[in-house]
């Protein structure tokens, strides 16, 4: 089945900071999105970016579909940004289904 | 985004016991929910798809007998773990897909469950 890395595993900011977290899959993909899991264990659509950019305040991504990779951008971070980041990719023959990166866990402190 | 809640939002349980946890889509109607577990520290793996008034499909090396889901309606699904042991004990979180010409999956705020 599709392998779904993240990189990096684990990553510290201080608050202000700009960070970049990676998603590289390992095969073509119908469905990609990016998750921000909070510390009570919420999921929380960021985006659902199977190709392009977008973006929505703080936060951007980019999928470079050719390139089987996805990229997260976070800006002047805050502590609220911490927690569990994953993307979830749905394979081209997925059959719905999303695999989920083995994540980055982000902590900002003040 | 859509709602998706769960119910109950954690559970304690002897060995031995069954436990159900419900699943609803508050604002949409959803023909395919999943369902996730997650152990500390680790990610999401899926355990099963839950298709409106149909048998789920089970994720391999997941136990059908012991996972039981139903789908009764297009807004909620259970799972039922029977038998509960404490190796079953662990965060189940459930999704909703959703079609509005993205095929978005929305999530719960998941369940854990400890098993004694």
């Amino acid at each position: 089945g599709i392998q779904v890395e993240q990189s990096p595993p684990d990553l510290i900011l201080q608050e202000g900071a700009n960070s970049t977290l990676r998603c590289n899959f390992s095969d073509s993909v119908n469905n990609l999105q990016w998750f921000h899991q909070n510390p009570w264990g919420q999921l929380i659509n960021l985006f659902y970016i199977p190709s392009g950019t977008k973006q929505n305040g703080r936060l951007s991504a980019t999928t470079v579909a050719t390139e089987r990779y996805s990229l997260l951008y976070i800006s002047s971070s805050q502590t609220t940004d911490s927690g569990v980041y994953f993307c979830a990719v749905e394979g081209s023959t997925g059959f719905q289904k999303l695999v989920f990166g083995t994540g980055t866990r982000l902590l900002v402190s003040p | 985004g859509a709602v998706v809640s769960q119910h109950p939002s954690w559970v304690i349980c002897k060995s031995g016991t069954s436990v159900k946890i419900e699943c609803r889509s508050l604002d949409f109607q959803a023909t395919t929910m999943f369902w996730y577990r997650q152990f500390p520290k680790q990610s999401l793996m899926l355990m099963a798809t839950s298709n409106e008034g149909s048998k789920a499909t089970y994720e391999q090396g997941v136990e059908k007998d012991k996972f039981l889901i139903n789908h009764a309606s297009l807004t909620l699904s259970t799972l039922t773990v029977t038998s509960a042991h404490p190796e079953d004990s662990s965060f189940y979180i459930c999704s909703s897909r959703i079609r509005e010409g993205t095929d978005t999956q929305y999530f719960g705020p998941g369940t854990r469950l400890t098993v004694l």
